[in-house]
């Protein structure tokens, strides 16, 4: 299984960018990188997923570098209820439990 | 209306007990999942269903035992309740994954299960 390793956690202020990394230095070919958000007593929520370079939606960027060993989540302008742990994980649903290995999560602390 | 939803939010009972935690999905999604998050906010994968048959069974205690009844639903079964078991249950669906790249998982609110 790919290994990812966090930052246990990140502090920033309100209408920074936050940028959390993971790094998974044995991923495969065919994995894709996906990031989830938790908000304590509630459940994860999808955040965003890309392959390779850079994918952007409306509530984040992620930047993948050519070699994919590593991958960066990228808030712009956070708010407080940005507050939450963000999980980085690894793989591909199609193939297995690949993707579903939750590593521990960067818990983000967002000051006003 | 609630995507992936459980019941009970709560669950109280004493070591020795069975008890059941339901979970049903209004996505039409083929897919669901149980994981458990212990204390120290780890998530793992306990199970996973597609269309009815089991598909992932991790390296549970086979006092835990997965039910589904149809793809809407993915019920949880515990028995002989242990203390460690404490943890909070989170049911998930997603669409087909068969050879398909998209990862998003829907999870439900989580059902606490505090075993005394």
């Amino acid at each position: 299984l790919a290994k990812t390793t966090q930052p246990i956690s990140m502090d920033s202020y309100e209408g920074q960018e936050v940028n959390i990394t993971c790094s998974h230095n044995n991923i495969a070919t065919n994995d894709y990188i996906t990031w989830y958000q938790q908000f304590p007593s509630q459940g994860p929520r999808f955040i965003i997923q890309g392959y390779k370079t850079k994918v952007t939606n409306e509530v984040a960027s992620l930047f993948i570098p050519a070699d994919r060993k590593s991958s960066t989540l990228s808030l712009p302008r956070v708010s407080l209820s940005d507050t939450a742990v963000y999980y980085c994980l690894v793989g591909m649903l199609g193939t297995g439990r690949r993707a579903l290995t939750f590593g521990s999560g960067t818990r983000l602390q967002v000051q006003p | 209306d609630t995507a992936v939803s459980q019941t009970p939010k709560y669950l109280v009972t004493q070591m020795g007990n069975d008890k059941s935690i339901k979970c049903e999905q209004n996505l039409g999604h083929d897919t669901m999942y149980w994981y458990k998050q212990d204390s120290k906010k780890f998530l793992k994968i306990m199970f996973s269903y597609n269309n009815k048959e089991l598909i992932i069974n991790e390296t549970v205690p086979n006092r835990f035992s997965p039910k589904s009844p149809d793809k809407a639903h993915l019920n949880l079964h515990i028995n002989s309740l242990e203390l460690g078991d404490s943890a909070v249950y989170f049911c998930a669906s997603s669409q087909d994954q068969r050879g398909s790249s998209y990862n998003e998982q829907f999870f439900g609110p989580g059902t606490r299960l505090t075993v005394l």
